[in-house]
């Protein structure tokens, strides 16, 4: 069965600075890969998908995620954080079919 | 790109009562759909599989008979949480397949989801 952790419940970062967030999935082949954002009380919003290919991803809002076969994770990154990026993340894995797993999430808060 | 729609986005009922919710795929078909559950800071949990024309899909756990799913038409599913109790309060999330991305692979589109309170 496929699963996703992330380590990080929370995570504060000063705004400016750089951000990663870890994501590890567990899969039997070869994985799709995704990162959403959740805004409160709101839904998701996708910010990248790795999908096969180039192992480094560029998806929206100047975020990006390097897929790692070998250390089965698919970290989230972005160099310069702004405050309008606290939210929650959810890193998921998915198949061709219609299965999409979501880690417990990270909640990013962002000091001024 | 594709817009999956929920409608009510709030949703505050009596115990017993019946509530349903609706998701909508906006300007394009989706003959599946998907209906989470997320729980206050906690992660999205697959529900059910909505099907077009047949039965939904339900997760293990999922009571079929309290959460009834009925996707009539390619583009509405609803979800409708029947004798809702307080444990049904929730925020419920569906999505739908972005008919954008090339096939082969699952990329999801999310309504802005529904919250439920039962009192």
């Amino acid at each position: 069965a496929q699963s996703v952790t992330q380590p990080d419940i929370h995570i504060t970062v000063s705004e400016g600075a750089s951000l990663e967030l870890r994501c590890n999935y567990s899969y039997g082949a070869t994985p799709y890969l995704f990162w959403y954002v959740q805004s409160p009380g709101q839904g998701l919003q996708l910010l990248l998908k790795y999908f096969s290919g180039d192992t480094l991803v560029q998806g929206i809002k100047g975020f990006e995620a390097e897929f790692k076969r070998s250390q089965s994770s698919f970290n989230l990154r972005k160099p310069s954080v702004h405050w309008s990026d606290a939210a929650e993340y959810f890193c998921a894995v998915g198949d061709a079919g219609n299965m999409l797993t979501f880690g417990g999430g990270t909640r990013l808060m962002v000091k001024p | 790109g594709a817009v999956v729609s929920q409608h009510p986005s709030w949703v505050i009922c009596k115990s017993g009562t019946s509530v349903k919710i609706e998701c909508r795929s906006l300007d394009f078909q989706a003959t599946t759909m998907f209906w989470y559950r997320q729980f206050p800071k906690q992660s999205l949990m697959l529900m059910a599989t909505s099907n077009e024309g047949s039965k939904a899909t339900y997760e293990q756990g999922v009571e079929k008979d309290k959460f009834l799913i009925n996707h009539a038409s390619l583009t509405l599913s609803t979800l409708t949480v029947t004798s809702a109790h307080p444990e049904d309060s929730s925020f419920y999330i569906c999505s739908a397949r972005d008919p954008d991305v090339g096939s082969g692979a699952n990329v999801l589109t999310f309504g802005a989801g529904s919250r439920l309170t039962v009192l």
